[in-house]
């Protein structure tokens, strides 16, 4: 069955540091690739996606992801922290993409604070 | 351009009441997604709508959850009777004509069961 993992559950950084989250997918063929924030009283907002070509993909809010399908990751980065990045990140696949129904398979989600 | 919305955001009963929570997509989505995060747990689909048809159920729990769209507008979804494992945030999404394309978020509502 397809999964998603996302093996931190909560990461906390420093205003103006770097980040990287960790996302890794399980499944037969390269599917289509997600990342998702949720802040407080939000709903989910799509950062980036990743379909095929370039894998280095660039996002909104100054975030990209990079596709590496040798170690089936799909991990997102920042190169400097805004404190309004703290928030909730969610990487997701779909793996029926295009098809009839396009469900999402998320991870479990990594909660990200940041620190003055 | 108004975004999903989801009513109520807050819901608290007691396990075997009935409840009801409704969603209203972005105007024109032919598409309605609903998922669920239990909490510390994944978000997980339940189903989609393709207008007022259900393209895909395969996600739902079990017969006590009942999703309607009637007229391919807002959609519902009803939990009867609930139970102490529904307790979760039901997460709401729509998407514009062919399935692939973008799903965008309501704010969820946060369902306690008692």
């Amino acid at each position: 069955a397809q999964s998603v993992t996302q093996p931190d559950i909560h990461i906390t950084v420093s205003e103006g540091a770097s980040l990287e989250l960790r996302c890794n997918y399980s499944y037969g063929a390269t599917p289509y690739l997600f990342w998702y924030v949720q802040s407080p009283g939000q709903g989910l907002q799509l950062l980036l996606k990743y379909f095929s070509g370039d894998t280095l993909v660039q996002g909104i809010k100054g975030f990209e992801a990079e596709f590496k399908r040798s170690q089936s990751s799909f991990n997102l980065r920042k190169p400097s922290v805004h404190w309004s990045d703290a928030a909730e990140y969610f990487c997701a696949v779909a793996p029926n993409y295009g098809g009839a129904t396009n469900k999402l398979i998320f991870g479990t989600g990594t909660l990200l604070a940041v620190q003055p | 351009e108004a975004g999903v919305t989801q009513f109520p955001s807050h819901s608290v009963i007691e396990k075997g009441q009935t409840v009801t929570l409704r969603c209203d997509p972005i105007s024109g989505h032919d598409n309605l997604y609903w998922y669920r995060r239990v909490m510390g747990k994944e978000i997980k689909f339940l189903l989609h709508f393709v207008k007022e048809s259900k393209q895909d159920e395969s996600g739902m729990p079990n017969n006590r959850f009942l999703a309607e769209r009637t007229g391919g507008t807002y959609s519902t979804l009803k939990v009867q009777p609930a139970e102490l494992e529904d307790s979760g945030v039901y997460f709401c999404a729509s998407s514009q004509g062919l399935s692939y394309n973008e799903q965008f978020f309501g704010p969820g509502t946060r369902l306690t069961v008692l």
